[in-house]
């Protein structure tokens, strides 16, 4: 079974401040591992992708994510935050395991950008 | 435009009438999917497919059923709707090469059964 945990509900940071939003994951195999970010009354986005390679995985907007295997970890990371950034982000995990089609997200974090 | 569409984006109805939400895409992706999203439970997986004919449960497939008679389409369907199905739906697609990759989501539909 896959798993994907975000241990924060919501997370406040000041304007112009870096950023983290937490996420740590269980799979059996090796891991593709997924953020989304969905604005008031909008569908989800895709923001970055960690599949193989390089640890730091750099996607939209400024968002960039650290995989580390050793501690199960793919937190996303933006250096100077913006009010526009205000969101909820959701991280999602599939087991890149043979014949595994299954995609677990996790519960979602809300990112409150204060001015 | 590359996009996911999902129709009707509100619905409300009442226990037991059968229904069904739509979903398109039209990027020729082999992957599509349904969630939902309830408050505090994030999304959770309902149905999946791969390609035509190809379905499979996800992790709260109860009460739902789907079909993929088409690459492009891919139905929602409540035979005997109930409150506990209240909830927010999505449609995803996606390519897929030994595994889904990135997934566009449609609008969402919002679904209330009385």
């Amino acid at each position: 079974a896959q798993s994907v945990a975000q241990p924060e509900d919501q997370v406040n940071v000041a304007e112009g401040n870096p950023l983290t939003v937490k996420c740590t994951y269980s799979v059996s195999g090796n891991p593709y591992l997924f953020w989304y970010v969905q604005y008031p009354n909008r569908g989800l986005q895709f923001l970055l992708k960690y599949i193989t390679g390089d640890n730091l995985v750099k996607g939209s907007y400024g968002f960039e994510a650290e995989f580390n295997k050793s501690q199960t970890s793919f937190h996303l990371k933006k250096p100077s935050a913006l009010v526009s950034d205000s969101a909820l982000y959701f991280c999602a995990v599939r087991d890149s395991s043979g014949g595994y089609q299954k995609v677990t997200f996790g519960t979602g974090t809300k990112l409150q950008v204060i001015p | 435009e590359a996009q996911v569409t999902q129709n009707p984006r509100y619905l409300i109805t009442v226990t037991g009438k059968k229904l069904t939400v739509t979903c398109s895409q039209n990027m020729n992706h082999e992957y599509m999917s349904w969630y939902r999203q309830d408050p505090g439970l994030g999304l959770r997986q309902i149905y999946y497919s791969m390609n035509v004919e190809v379905t499979d449960k996800g992790d709260v497939p109860e009460g739902y059923k789907v079909s993929r008679k088409e690459k492009r389409n891919f139905p929602l369907i409540l035979e005997s709707p109930s409150p506990n199905q209240t909830s927010l739906y999505f449609c995803a697609s996606s390519l897929w090469g030994q595994g889904p990759y990135e997934q566009y989501f449609g609008p969402g539909t919002r679904l209330t059964v009385t």
